[in-house]
């Protein structure tokens, strides 16, 4: 069974940093490219940004508002994902999905999401 | 604003049929696949359409998908209360170099 079980989140002021962490387990997660999702509280879905695997030299996308702020890394060893948030905005507070990605003919898209971890930036 | 365009709501009445619309444009869903995901109240979004009309397993074939041009549709027939959700459609945008999301549609089964 997939899982994926984000934690890290919390409260924090703006403009300081935060780490999240997504542990992966029952597939093989080095064959995977792993994003990250957030939501704002009662709002929609908003892509983070996007971490390949090592076939794809571990590349990495971002959406344009947290370029330059966010980073995306894994450690294929311990089947995790990561986030790190620097330099945070009262307008970063969601819940952070880790969400599976899925790429073969059939197109790339998501196809496991993780239960969410919450992140409130305030003061 | 998103840069896919749903309807922020439909409604119906159990047992009869509603279509979600997600339009877009050359850049995304013109020359992408189109998705679905189905975020229940209080929990996580779950893939329900893949490759614009494609169910995983354990998707009721209720639910079905398609895509012409530049819009995309989500149709969910014989409606049931536990269809109440809210709906996203989701594309990569070759312009921005990266996934877009509608803006969602929240599910009303009257």
């Amino acid at each position: 069974e997939v899982q994926l079980v984000e934690s890290g989140g919390g409260l924090v002021q703006p403009g300081g940093s935060l780490r999240l962490s997504c542990a992966a387990s029952g597939f093989i997660f080095s064959d995977h490219y792993m994003d990250w999702v957030r939501q704002a509280p009662g709002k929609g879905l908003e892509w983070v940004g996007r971490t390949r695997n090592k076939a794809k030299s571990y590349s990495t996308d971002y959406a344009a508002s947290v370029k330059g702020r966010f980073t995306i890394s894994r450690d294929d060893s311990k089947n995790s994902v990561y986030l790190q948030m620097n330099s945070l905005r009262t307008e970063d507070t969601a819940v952070y999905y880790c969400v599976r990605v899925q790429v073969g003919s059939s197109g790339v898209f998501f196809d496991y999401w993780g239960q969410g971890t919450l992140v409130t930036v305030s003061s | 604003q998103s840069v896919l365009t749903q309807p922020p709501s439909a409604s119906e009445t159990p047992g009869q049929r509603v279509t979600i619309s997600c339009s877009g444009s050359s850049s995304n869903i013109g020359s992408n696949y189109v998705h679905w995901h189905q975020q229940l109240p209080g929990t996580a979004p779950k893939l329900l359409i893949y490759r614009n009309n494609q169910r995983p397993s354990g998707v009721p074939d209720r639910f079905s998908g398609s895509k012409s041009g530049t819009s995309a549709s989500l149709a969910i027939s014989g409606l049931r209360s536990e269809d109440e959700a809210d709906y996203y459609c989701a594309a990569w945008d070759d312009s921005l170099s990266g996934v877009i999301f509608g803006g969602g549609t929240k599910l009303t089964v009257l």
